[in-house]
């Protein structure tokens, strides 16, 4: 199986900052990589797509790059209603597998 | 729009089977993959089972091989997942997704969650 890394385990940032979450996979699956937000008590909701796509609906302070085994979600400037937890997964391989998620919260 | 409705509740006993079902609207049900994903207590999201829903081929996580069953049923438009042999390492919230094309990884849109508990 292909293991997913995430850092940081969690983060505290303020209103305005830029924010930045690295993926690593144990090895190379191109671009087929996801990101995903995670509100508490809610269902897994899809941000980006194939390492840099931005999914429809999703605000533009979202971005994602990276490929091969280092991928990275910036959010440009972070807003109250990102306080989440953010998951990579991949889809290059069965099974699909994803990051131990990065807590994020406002400081 | 895409809604992805799936059962309620469950609480089992170590040892029962459960079936859990996850109706789909607002898209052609047989152009994508129907995916099971579930999430037990401050763990990371596990993906389990994908379901092609335009020809019944099904793709399953080896830790759950002999176990888990997925089916489907076109004229409904809906997807079961059945897992037997309950363990209380089992409780966990389960999601249907659906996957962007039949047996696509990426997962799109989401059920509400079903919150299993397998307790004696």
């Amino acid at each position: 199986d292909i293991q997913m890394t995430q850092s940081p385990s969690s983060l505290s940032a303020s209103v305005g900052d830029r924010v930045t979450i690295t993926c690593q996979a144990s090895q190379d699956i191109s671009n087929y990589l996801n990101w995903y937000q995670q509100k508490p008590g809610k269902a897994p909701n899809l941000l980006i797509y194939d390492a840099s796509d931005l999914e429809t609906g999703v605000p533009y302070r979202f971005s994602g790059s990276g490929s091969g085994t280092d991928f990275t979600l910036t959010i440009s400037s972070l807003q109250p209603e990102d306080i989440a937890t953010y998951y990579c997964q991949q889809y290059d391989n069965l099974p699909f597998t994803f990051g131990p998620g990065t807590k994020v919260d406002i400081k | 729009q895409v809604q992805l409705v799936q059962s309620g509740a469950e609480v089992k006993k170590p040892g029962a089977s459960l079936r859990l079902s996850c109706l789909a609207s607002g898209y052609p049900f047989t152009a994508y993959a129907v995916q099971w994903v579930r999430q037990a207590p401050g763990q990371r999201l596990e993906w389990m089972a994908l379901i092609n829903a335009g020809n019944g081929n099904t793709r399953y996580s080896q830790r759950f091989q002999g176990r888990l069953t997925m089916t489907w049923n076109t004229s409904a438009n809906t997807a079961y997942m059945e897992l037997s042999s309950l363990r209380s390492e089992d409780t966990a919230v389960y999601y249907c997704a659906r996957g962007r094309g039949v047996s696509s990884g990426l997962f799109d849109s989401w059920g509400q969650g079903t919150l299993v508990t397998v307790s004696s």
